[in-house]
């Protein structure tokens, strides 16, 4: 089944405590990328990117850092997590190109940060 | 001036009513319009796509986009409670790969 797939599903942690939520997807996509959603804000780009070592910042990059060493996997690290950064946390991919137009969401982390 | 507008709602029709979502975008160099459909708790799945302007149907969904105006709509008939969600528009340039969404509308369709 084509998916994508994100760990933990919900973290409760404290500030300061480094953590990574994981994403996977197995359709071979190019393009990843990582949303926060808020309530009254909608979804705002962290990170994308575009291939294999190709990352690049979204809209809201700050506190937040990511990896792209396997083309399945794009994880995003918090180094040192603040309340501010409590919310729900998507990973999405989709090909690359013009005729590339739906990006597949994966199932959300809620990150709690006390 | 947001790039995408949208009204978050909620907004709530009884069932069987017809539903027309909206939003407005300021960007000409959109030219590909999606609408997204996220359940409670759950991620935005695509529902409908459309690249230029006029009407696309399917089944009970239409989606129409007006470039002149910069506006784009989707229209549910017949609509069920099962089409209570978060709709949420999303617009992508020619050439480029990321998407530039709106902040979804709450949708309750009451039985």
């Amino acid at each position: 089944e084509a998916q994508v797939t994100q760990n933990p599903r919900y973290l409760i942690t404290v500030t300061g405590k480094k953590l990574t939520v994981t994403c996977s997807q197995n359709m071979n996509h190019e393009y990843m990328s990582w949303y926060r959603q808020d309530p009254g804000l909608g979804l705002r780009q962290i990170y994308y990117s575009m291939n294999v070592e190709v990352t690049d910042k979204g809209d809201v990059p700050e506190g937040y850092k990511v990896s792209r060493k396997e083309k399945r996997n794009f994880p995003l690290i918090l180094e040192s997590p603040s309340p501010n950064q409590t919310s729900l946390y998507f990973c999405a991919s989709s090909f690359k190109g013009q005729g590339a137009y739906e990006q597949y969401f994966g199932p959300g982390t809620r990150l709690t940060v006390t | 001036q947001k790039e995408v507008e949208q009204d978050p709602g909620p907004l709530s029709v009884p069932e069987g009513a017809i539903v027309s979502l909206n939003c407005t975008y300021s960007n000409s160099a959109f030219q590909y319009f999606m609408w997204y459909r996220q359940y409670s708790r759950k991620g935005p799945e695509l529902l409908m796509y459309t690249y230029s302007s006029g009407n696309k149907e399917d089944g009970r969904f239409t989606a129409q986009v007006d470039k002149s105006s910069k506006y784009i709509s989707l229209f549910i008939r017949d609509s069920q409670p099962s089409d209570s969600a978060t709709y949420l528009c999303a617009m992508r340039r020619r050439g480029a790969d990321g998407l530039t969404f709106g902040k979804g509308t709450h949708l309750i369709i009451q039985p």
